[in-house]
């Protein structure tokens, strides 16, 4: 049973454009939501993270959105560009009494150049 | 600063074997854990560590197993390998719990 659903699988965007990428969840215990950059062979790398008590968080071209009570978040790559090309999981955990983090299946994102 | 480390890097064994995998937190981080991530989905949490006790386990079978060592380092060993047991194992390192760092990963392909 996946507790984080992601959205889409795959997307190609071209140089500058913008990626879009969803996930929505069922547990309202959940309070804190990271985004994760992975390249082929690599481990993930933290890209931002939000709790709930805000709605959006920006960090550089990247910004998570986040829709409390339609239990969604999404994160915008903005002036997208190749070396963006990965694979991007977002996930969700119970901070402080679970930290187990709970991952959607990955979005695999090219930019064309 | 080191982030976390993984060893080995990769590691090929036949069914049946057992396998012991490594990690090395980011120094002062006191909590380790555990993912598995086969090819095309996202990693799956196995174990989490805190100051040398389990904090969770996930759906794993018996055959899996961890501990965590006074220096905060961690093993990940495996018992009668199966086919389905090969993926990347990755070991993720925080200093409470909720913002983890991940390490590159050991391969393990068992055939």
């Amino acid at each position: 049973q996946q507790q984080v659903k992601q959205s889409p699988q795959s997307l190609i965007v071209q140089k500058g454009g913008i990626s879009i990428i969803n996930c929505a969840y069922e547990n309202t215990a959940f309070d804190y939501f990271p985004w994760y950059q992975q390249f082929p062979g690599k481990g993930p790398a933290l890209l931002i993270a939000i709790r709930p008590d805000v709605s959006e968080k920006k960090e550089g071209r990247f910004t998570i959105s986040f829709n409390k009570s339609a239990k969604q978040f999404s994160l915008h790559i903005m002036d997208s560009q190749p070396g963006d090309s990965a694979t991007y999981f977002c996930a969700a955990s119970m901070g402080s009494n679970d930290y187990k983090l709970s991952f959607g299946a990955g979005t695999t994102v090219t930019v064309r150049a | 600063d080191a982030g976390v480390t993984q060893s080995p890097t990769h590691l090929i064994k036949t069914r049946g074997q057992h396998v012991t995998l490594r990690c090395s937190p980011i120094s002062g981080h006191k909590s380790v854990s555990w993912y598995q991530q086969v090819l095309g989905q996202g990693p799956q949490f196995i174990f989490q560590y805190y100051e040398k006790e389990e904090r969770g386990r996930g759906n794993f079978p018996d055959r899996f197993s961890a501990r965590q060592f006074p220096n905060y380092s961690s093993e990940l060993n495996v018992n009668a390998l199966l086919l389905g047991d090969s993926a990347l194992y990755l070991c993720a390192s925080s200093s409470r719990g909720d913002t983890q760092y991940f390490g590159p990963g050991t391969r393990l392909t068992v055939l």
